[in-house]
């Protein structure tokens, strides 16, 4: 049974930092992993989506590496900013198939202090 | 670009009330999932479909139905509404096929059963 970690589960930063947030999974046999922004009382906003055969995607001030041999990715911020206090969400698909699972961490809260 | 929505955004409903969520999504995807999501405890998978006509059963379907007459719609009922389904429900959608990627999501709606 695939199992996704997040850890810590808040963080708080000061503006301008650069960051990292981590995200773990059991089972290296996935299709692809997501990474969501979810800002309060909102729903998921698609950051960025990593196919298994892929290392890292980029977009703007995001990056998001995969290493599925040791079951791991890490969304970078880079030059963090108030706008950026939201709760980040990774989720790993085992295959291409609907039915194919889905397994979502339970996020960390980012909040970046002015 | 409408993208996934959803409504209503809020709701109450009394125990054993009936009701139904809508969603629609207009980029054509042939998948379709609804999730609900409670404090502390991640996404959980409802019910999906792969296209009009065709559900399945997700990891926690008990006290809910669907329906797919058209790509476009795929509502949620909630028969005999209970205390345990207050919480968040978010309808998502996804290419699939060879294009199987990136999940969207709606804005959520809010049932609170009282």
């Amino acid at each position: 049974k695939q199992e996704v970690t997040q850890i810590p589960a808040a963080l708080s930063v000061p503006e301008g930092e650069n960051l990292v947030l981590n995200c773990s999974f059991t089972d290296s046999a996935i299709y692809n992993l997501q990474w969501f922004r979810q800002d309060p009382g909102k729903g998921l906003t698609s950051l960025l989506l990593i196919q298994s055969s892929q290392r890292e995607q980029t977009s703007g001030r995001l990056n998001a590496s995969l290493d599925k041999s040791s079951g791991r990715s890490t969304l970078y911020i880079a030059a963090s900013q108030p706008g950026d206090s939201a709760t980040y969400l990774c989720a790993v698909r085992g295959g291409a198939g609907a039915n194919s699972k889905l397994t979502f961490g339970k996020g960390i809260t980012l909040s970046v202090r002015p | 670009n409408a993208g996934v929505t959803q409504t209503p955004k809020f709701r109450i409903l009394k125990i054993g009330q009936s009701m139904t969520l809508q969603c629609t999504q207009d980029m054509n995807h042939n998948y379709m999932y609804w999730y609900r999501q409670d404090p502390g405890m991640g996404l959980k998978l409802i019910y999906y479909s792969v296209g009009a006509g065709i559900t399945d059963k997700g990891e926690v379907p008990n006290g809910y139905n669907v329906s797919r007459s058209t790509t476009e719609d795929f509502p949620l009922r909630l028969e005999l509404a209970a205390p345990s389904q207050t919480s968040v429900y978010f309808c998502a959608s996804i290419a699939g096929g060879r294009n199987t990627g990136e999940l969207f999501f709606g804005e959520g709606s809010r049932l609170t059963v009282l």
